[in-house]
């Protein structure tokens, strides 16, 4: 079964200073990997996505992720970030054989400090 | 077009009550998801339906099922309410028809149970 690690439960960074949020996951087939973010009290949004093709991929609010198959991971960054970026980010992956089902990793509180 | 909606936003029962849940997809979407968020275990799958027929399960009891009707809207039922099925539950649609799709989730409803 599908499993996503995301090894930082809380990273607190002062405005302005670059952020990674890891992930990792496990799966010996393709998978389609996924960041998504919550802001409090609301559901969450999608950030990026990986499918097919260029290995880093980024986000209209200047965060990106690099699809790394060898070491299996989906780390998400940004080399600035803002207080508005202060959320909980969830890496996700699924299967690309058609199932909608995303398969979530615990999540990372970023806050960002001013 | 409108987001995914979710009604009640907000609902408190006791134990061993029954709770129903609503979710009306983005207009076009024929695919309706359901998700339990809680701190302890996360995000966790619960099911996918798609054009009214479930079509993959999540590994929790039959007290949470669900249904889809004609006009995709979905419905989840939760059936002798525990103390830990406090959550924020979400729902998200996509199309359905492609596995790169995007999955748009709702707000959630937050189920408390006293």
């Amino acid at each position: 079964a599908q499993s996503v690690t995301q090894l930082d439960s809380q990273v607190p960074v002062f405005e302005e200073a670059p952020v990674e949020l890891r992930c990792n996951y496990s799966s010996s087939v393709s998978v389609y990997l996924f960041w998504y973010v919550q802001y409090p009290n609301q559901g969450l949004q999608l950030l990026l996505k990986y499918l097919s093709g260029s290995t880093l991929v980024e986000s209209i609010n200047g965060f990106e992720a690099e699809f790394n198959k060898s070491q299996t991971s989906f780390h998400l960054r940004k080399p600035s970030v803002h207080i508005s970026d202060t959320a909980e980010y969830f890496c996700a992956v699924s299967d690309p054989g058609g199932s909608e089902k995303l398969v979530f990793g615990k999540g990372t509180k970023l806050t960002v400090n001013p | 077009k409108a987001g995914v909606t979710q009604t009640p936003r907000y609902l408190i029962k006791t134990r061993g009550q029954q709770v129903t849940l609503s979710c009306s997809p983005i207009s076009g979407h024929r695919s309706v998801s359901w998700y339990q968020q809680t701190p302890g275990q996360g995000l966790q799958f619960l099911f996918e339906y798609f054009s009214e027929t479930q079509r993959n399960k999540g590994n929790f009891p039959g007290r949470f099922s669900g249904r889809q009707f004609s006009n995709s809207r979905s419905e989840m039922n939760v059936s002798t309410l525990e103390l830990g099925d406090s959550a924020l539950y979400l729902c998200a649609s996509s199309s359905g028809q492609v596995s790169t799709d995007t999955q748009y989730f709702g707000p959630g409803t937050r189920l408390t149970v006293l």
